[in-house]
């Protein structure tokens, strides 16, 4: 148990649905990240939010659109994904995005295995 | 561009066998470095990090690493494996000035014989 919570963990979507994946972590972190883990892939990381502010988009298609609506959660909304999108999506936090204070530690979430049909 | 690059795919090691996990990158700056573990359905697991000083960095679970920066190289490594090793381990480099700047590797997963 790292301290960052993702649910589903499972899920499973049509291409037309719309669905979301939720991240909660309650470390006291003011940045949280969403990376997408592909097989045979390095993971990718998609966005950064610090305290909750986009810092980082690095060039995801529309078709996700995170949300933060507090430090403490993150949304990733799903819209007529494709099949390619199927993959495990992690979300993790960290204190700060290090900047000043150097590296600190990523705490990652147990990710949500998303299958797109 | 920076990269990560795990040349080990697969590794197969015997309980209580010394464990070795290469990782090289590619960056120009100085690096920092992590390795991470992550068991079969689970998130990634820091096991250490690597910022500056001493080039040896113990980690979680008997785990060190050591940094060659004459041969951009930050291998894992653990004297005597346990079957709860068996997971998948990621490399990855850190650079500018954001955590989430992480490039990672491909990772090498590791299976334990008994």
């Amino acid at each position: 148990e790292t301290g960052v919570t993702q649910t589903p963990r499972h899920l499973v979507m049509g291409m037309t649905n719309k669905k979301s994946l939720k991240c909660e972590q309650h470390l006291g972190h003011n940045a949280m990240y969403w990376y997408k883990q592909s097989a045979k892939k390095p993971l990718e990381l998609m966005f950064v939010y610090s305290l909750e502010e986009r810092v980082e988009n690095n060039s995801v298609p529309s078709r996700f659109s995170p949300e933060c609506p507090n430090s403490s959660h993150l949304f990733l909304h799903l819209h007529t994904l494709q099949p390619e999108d199927s993959a495990l999506y992690l979300c993790a936090s960290s204190q700060d995005l290090g900047r000043s204070l150097g590296y600190t530690e990523a705490f990652f979430g147990q990710g949500t295995r998303l299958t797109v049909v | 561009a920076q990269s990560v690059t795990q040349p080990d795919i697969h590794i197969t090691v015997s309980e209580g066998a010394s464990l070795e996990l290469r990782c090289n990158y590619s960056y120009g700056a100085t690096p920092y470095l992590f390795w991470y573990v992550q068991s079969p359905g689970q998130g990634l697991q820091l096991l250490l990090k690597y910022f500056s000083g001493d080039t040896l960095v113990q980690g979680i679970k008997g785990f060190e690493a050591e940094f060659k920066r004459s041969q951009s190289s930050f291998n894992l490594r653990k004297p005597s494996v346990h079957w709860s090793d068996a997971a998948e381990y990621f490399c990855a480099v850190g650079y500018g000035g954001s955590q989430g700047n992480l490039i990672f590797g491909k990772g090498t997963k590791l299976s334990v014989k008994p």
